[in-house]
C-alpha cells in the first residue's frame, strides 16, 4: 500500500467519450503530479499542483484537463482523446517539490479505441 | 538542460552475484538524484536519494548508490542480487531550473536468474 490510490485501474474508451481519472493520497502531502508512461519512452511529467495551485503544465494538449479541489485529491478529465494517448497514467504526491521523494499510485491503464 | 542517461536497456545477473545499474546525469549546479523501482502492474517506488553529504547512499531492500561528481554518475548497486529484485529501475534528477520537475531516465530492466 503506497498511500496513493488511483481509480479506475483500467479504462477503455472511444475517442469521443469523456471520462475522468481519480487520484487520492492519504499521506498528508502538499504536492501532486500526473505522469504519462508509454512503452520505451521516458516518464513524461504532465501537471504539477503545489498547495492546490497548478505550477507546471508541460505542454499538455487541452484534451487533458486537470483538477485539484484539495491537497488530497487530483483528477484528470479526458475528452476527445487520440489513439496515441493510450498509456499508463501515474499519479504521485510528495511533501514538497524539492528534496522529498514522490510516492506513486499504481496507475490507470488507458486504452483508446 | 538537465538530463539523465541510463545506457543499458537490460541488465542480466545471476542470483547471489553483485549487480550494478548505471546512471549518468547532466545538470547545472549540484544535483539532486533519485532511484525508483517499478514492479509489473505497479507504480514507481522510491529506493533512495542523494541530496548532499556522503557519496554512498543506502536505500531500501539492500540497495545503495554511489554519487561520483567527477564522472557525473549515480550507479545503483547491490552486493547480492535476488530473483525478486527483477524489475524496471529508473534514475531521476531534479531540474534545478524548475524544482517542481523530476527528469527521469528511460529505465533499465533488471533480470535476476536463479
Amino acid at each position: 500500500e503506497t498511500g496513493v490510490t488511483q481509480t479506475p485501474r483500467h479504462l477503455v474508451m472511444g475517442m469521443t467519450n469523456k471520462k475522468s481519472l481519480k487520484c487520492e493520497q492519504h499521506l498528508g502531502h502538499n504536492a501532486m503530479y500526473w505522469y504519462k508512461q508509454s512503452a520505451k519512452k521516458p516518464l513524461e511529467l504532465m501537471f504539477v499542483y503545489n498547495f492546490k495551485e497548478q505550477t507546471e503544465n508541460n505542454s499538455v494538449p487541452s484534451r487533458f484537463s486537470p483538477e485539484c479541489p484539495n491537497s488530497s485529491h487530483l483528477f484528470l478529465h479526458l475528452h476527445t482523446l487520440q489513439p496515441e494517448d493510450s498509456a499508463l497514467y501515474l499519479c504521485a504526491s510528495s511533501q514538497e517539490t524539492r528534496n522529498q521523494p514522490q510516492h506513486f499510485g499504481d496507475g490507470t491503464r488507458l486504452s483508446i479505441l | 538542460a538537465q538530463s539523465v542517461a541510463q545506457p543499458e536497456d537490460q541488465v542480466n545477473v545471476a542470483e547471489g552475484n553483485p549487480l550494478t545499474v548505471k546512471c549518468t546525469y547532466s545538470v547545472s549546479g549540484n544535483p539532486y538524484l533519485f532511484w525508483y523501482v517499478q514492479y509489473p502492474n505497479r507504480g514507481l517506488q522510491f529506493l533512495l536519494k542523494y541530496i548532499t553529504g556522503d557519496n554512498l547512499v543506502k536505500g531500501s531492500y539492500g540497495f545503495e548508490a554511489e554519487f561520483n561528481k567527477s564522472q557525473t554518475s549515480f550507479h545503483l548497486k547491490k552486493p547480492s542480487a535476488l530473483v525478486s529484485d527483477s524489475a524496471l529501475y529508473f534514475c531521476a534528477v531534479r531540474d534545478r531550473t524548475n524544482t517542481d520537475k523530476l527528469i527521469f531516465g528511460t529505465g533499465t530492466r533488471l533480470q535476476v536468474f536463479p
